[in-house]
Parts: structure tokens; sequence; C-alpha cells
């Protein structure tokens, strides 16, 4: 079945600094990668998300980059903030989206120092 | 926040006991997914439903069941067969299965003593 690595699992940056964690995965029929994020005590919310036929996203400070080649994809953080401070995770639909589920990541640490 | 809801906020059980978590979803989405979140460990899938009547095992279905009999409810049962059942468990919905946004409820925080 698929499988999806998230590094790192820890990631401590100063405010105003770039965040990037990667996740790889193993199937090439996969379609559909979404970032979540996570504060403290939360839910899980979608922040960006990005299909096979596109190389890049954004949405102000963040953007996804896919690279279907190499199986990975990485979420990228630009000025960081201390709101910015969560658990993010990566998120793959295997098998062309048609297994029903997503596929998820077990997370990075995000902690951004004022 | 509305939309998927997750009751109670918190839980406790003494071993031996079935316990059923519910979840709701006003949403009309056709999808809903249970998932128990670990520290370290992300979000493991335990079940999920395509459809009214419908329902597929996840990764770590052993030691829980669910019923979908209304297309906005899901409950979760962790039966005594679950061997380590203190976690946190996450409900969520999407408009179908697959490659869709899916949408969280707040959680429930099951203790097991």
């Amino acid at each position: 079945g698929e499988n999806v690595e998230q590094h790192p699992s820890t990631l401590s940056v100063q405010e105003g600094d770039s965040a990037v964690i990667k996740c790889t995965y193993s199937d090439s029929a996969s379609n559909y990668f979404p970032w979540y994020k996570q504060e403290l005590g939360k839910r899980p919310q979608l922040i960006i998300d990005i299909r096979s036929n596109v190389g890049e996203k954004k949405d102000q400070r963040i953007a996804v980059t896919l690279n279907k080649t190499a199986k990975h994809f990485s979420l990228h953080i630009t000025e960081t903030q201390p709101e910015d401070s969560a658990v993010y995770f990566c998120a793959v639909a295997p098998y062309g989206g048609s297994q029903g589920n997503l596929i998820f990541g077990k997370g990075t640490k995000l902690s951004v120092k004022p | 926040d509305g939309g998927i809801t997750q009751s109670p906020k918190y839980l406790f059980r003494k071993e031996g006991q079935n316990v059923t978590l519910s979840c709701e979803q006003n949403l009309n989405h056709d999808a809903m997914y249970w998932y128990r979140q670990d520290p370290g460990q992300g979000l493991r899938l335990i079940y999920y439903s395509q459809i009214v009547n419908d329902f597929q095992k996840g990764d770590i279905a052993e030691g829980y069941s669910v019923s979908r009999e209304k297309k906005e409810s899901f409950p979760l049962t962790v039966t005594s067969a679950q061997k380590n059942p203190t976690a946190f468990y996450l409900c969520a919905s999407s408009v179908k299965d697959g490659a869709y946004e899916q949408y969280f409820g707040p959680g429930t925080r099951l203790t097991v003593t």
C-alpha cells in the first residue's frame, strides 16, 4: 500500500525565517496532496492542497511544491510568525483517489521563536 | 468551526466496558472517517464510510466497530477487545471519499483505566 514519510519530525525556527517540511510517497498514481495544520488542542484544518497536474501552488506566505518524478512534495512557510507554531501533517490520496481515504504522514511540530 | 461535531470532549471508562463516541455532520457530506491520534503517530485511520449503510476497515480497525444508518451520523464503538484504547479520536467528513478536503471534528479524548 501507499507509504508516506514526513520529515523532519520537529522544526524550530526564528520568527521571520522560512520553514520547509517535506513528504515522500510511494504510489505513482497518487493525485492529491493536502497539508493540514493542527494547533495545540484543536482540530486539524486544511491550509493548502495541490493536485498532480500542478507543480506549485501559493497562498500568501505558504506554498506547496510537487515533484511527481521524485514522488515528493514540500510545504514552504515564509516570514514565519509565532502563530505558525503547530503540528503540520501532509497527506496523500493513493491510487488516483479511488481508495476512498487519505494517508497521513506522522506530522512535524513547528516551533517559531519570537 | 461548525458543521461536524463530536461528543463528549472527554470520556472516562473502566477497562472491560464498551464505549460509543458520537460524530454528527450537517455538511451533507457522503463520506465520513474515524482516526486515532497518538503522540508521534500522526492520524491513523480506523474506519471510513463512503455512503450510508456501507463502511470499510482502515489500518487499525481491530477492537472497533461503526455503523452508518444515517448520512449525518457515524458513531464509533470502542470495544473491550481494543488493547490500548486510551487516545484522542477524531472524526472527519468530506463531500465524497478519496481526493477531497476532509473536515475534522473537535475530537474526543478517551481515557480507559
